[in-house]
């Protein structure tokens, strides 16, 4: 089955830039999506297929895929931004798999 | 507006049953394939199981199939999980997705539903 890794913990300063990766076995090919999720709050959809936002999304919140490693940007980080990230794809075998998910912590 | 609304979570023992319930609202549900994806505690987004529009074609994750059962009745806009023969590994936050037609993503979820397996 299709493995997706994500660094367990990202910390960055306020107004400064985080990057999250997600690495997948020529991850490139597949359309990455990225959810964010606070405790107690249901899951919300950051960016889907690699690059795009939906909306009400803020501009601050991009992404992009090649190769082997998909990476969620958020400029400017606000500390309302502090959530675990998860990156998704669908697998040939019919399923949707997840990362382990990212721990973004704003200093 | 879309919402997504489980019930049905608990506390179950190991070897028991436990239905869920997602009522949905706010959209065409029978439009949508729809999806269960759960959280352990302390543990990360795991996709559990998903019905088609047609209301008979499912996938299910390795870790539930043959345990657990999806459904769907479009005329009450309702999405079930049947989980029988639970397991303390299904301890989880169990939350319901709608995916987005002619997509691969989830565009709205529900706040999920608490399932405790324990003796």
């Amino acid at each position: 089955s299709y493995v997706l890794t994500q660094p367990p913990s990202v910390s960055v300063a306020p107004g400064k830039t985080a990057r999250i990766t997600c690495g997948g076995n020529n991850i490139g090919s597949k359309s990455v999506h990225w959810y964010q999720l606070r405790p107690g709050q249901a899951p919300v959809l950051v960016v889907y297929d690699d690059r795009d936002r939906p909306s009400g999304i803020p501009e601050r919140f991009s992404g992009s895929s090649s190769g082997n490693t998909a990476t969620l940007t958020i400029s400017r980080v606000e500390a309302g931004d502090e959530a675990d990230y998860y990156c998704q794809v669908w697998d040939t075998s019919d399923h949707w798999v997840f990362g382990g998910g990212t721990k973004l912590t704003v200093l | 507006e879309v919402q997504l609304v489980e019930s049905g979570g608990g506390l179950v023992h190991p070897g028991g049953s436990l239905r869920l319930s997602c009522a949905a609202s706010g959209f065409t549900f029978s439009d949508y394939w729809m999806h269960w994806v759960r959280q352990a505690p302390g543990k990360g987004l795991v996709w559990v199981s998903r019905m088609n529009i047609d209301a008979f074609t499912t996938t299910y994750a390795d870790s539930v199939k043959g345990r657990f059962t999806i459904s769907r009745d479009n005329t009450k806009n309702t999405l079930y999980l049947q989980m029988d023969s639970l397991r303390a590994e299904d301890t989880a936050i169990y939350y319901c997705a709608r995916e987005e037609r002619d997509s691969d993503y989830f565009d709205y979820w529900g706040q999920g539903t608490l399932v405790t397996v324990s003796s």
